[in-house]
């Protein structure tokens, strides 16, 4: 149990265009999911909470216009890259909060590896 | 907010020796410590965690130590295989609602055969 799926697990897009990832919790709801990027040889940093129902809550320094955050459901959130530019080309991960009464584990996505060419 | 320094940044061992990677942490509200492993290219998966009401956890040849009064948990890793070869991640949490991780920069571990 607890899986997350991510989609596309792979993208090339041409500068100035919108990119979608989804995040997916695949046998459990999960009214919090996060999204990470990641540059080569570093580690993953938080770029925004994403709760279900509400407004996205975006770390110091991301954009949030530029990406935006829907937790529409409680099994799906979306990061979309507006206007990607070469310098967003990374590898986006998100995760998802599994609770279990008291005891909660966070499980991530298999990530998707966005270039901005 | 949390701030996390892990040590080494590199490892390297042989086979069979022992791993041994330090986690420090600011935040004394921390009560949650996972340690993730990446392979190159995939998803971080959770090794193992201790919450602050232990000091000691450990699953066959992994284990993770906690010291809540000098704010630092560690990860060891016996009899070593090429297999756990890989980067380290620690990511302490405050807990709460917020559910929120910290990682550190990561510790690449080379077990040579």
């Amino acid at each position: 149990g607890a899986v997350v799926s991510q989609h596309p697990s792979w993208v090339i897009c041409k500068s100035g265009t919108s990119v979608k990832i989804e995040c997916r919790s695949l046998d459990f709801q999960a009214t919090t999911m996060f999204w990470y990027r990641q540059f080569p040889k570093q580690s993953l940093m938080l770029m925004a909470t994403s709760n279900e129902g509400s407004k996205a809550t975006y770390e110091q320094g991301v954009e949030k216009d530029k990406f935006l955050i829907n937790h529409a459901s409680l099994t799906l959130s979306t990061l979309t890259v507006t206007s990607a530019h070469p310098e967003d080309s990374s590898f986006y991960i998100c995760s998802a909060i599994y609770r279990d009464r008291a005891i909660y584990e966070q499980y991530f996505g298999p990530g998707t590896r966005l270039t901005v060419t | 907010g949390e701030n996390v320094e892990q040590h080494p940044s590199t490892l390297s061992v042989q086979e069979g020796d022992s791993a041994v990677i330090k986690c420090t942490y600011s935040d004394s509200a921390s009560n949650y410590f996972p340690w993730y492993k990446q392979e190159l290219g995939k998803r971080p998966q959770l090794i193992i965690d201790i919450r602050s009401n232990v000091g000691e956890k450990k699953d066959q040849r992994i284990a993770v130590t906690l010291n809540k009064t000098a704010k630092h948990f560690s990860l060891h890793i016996t009899e070593t295989q090429p297999e756990d070869s890989a980067v380290y991640f620690c990511a302490p949490n405050s807990g709460g609602s917020n559910y929120k991780l910290t990682f550190g920069k990561g510790t690449l571990l080379t077990v040579n055969p």
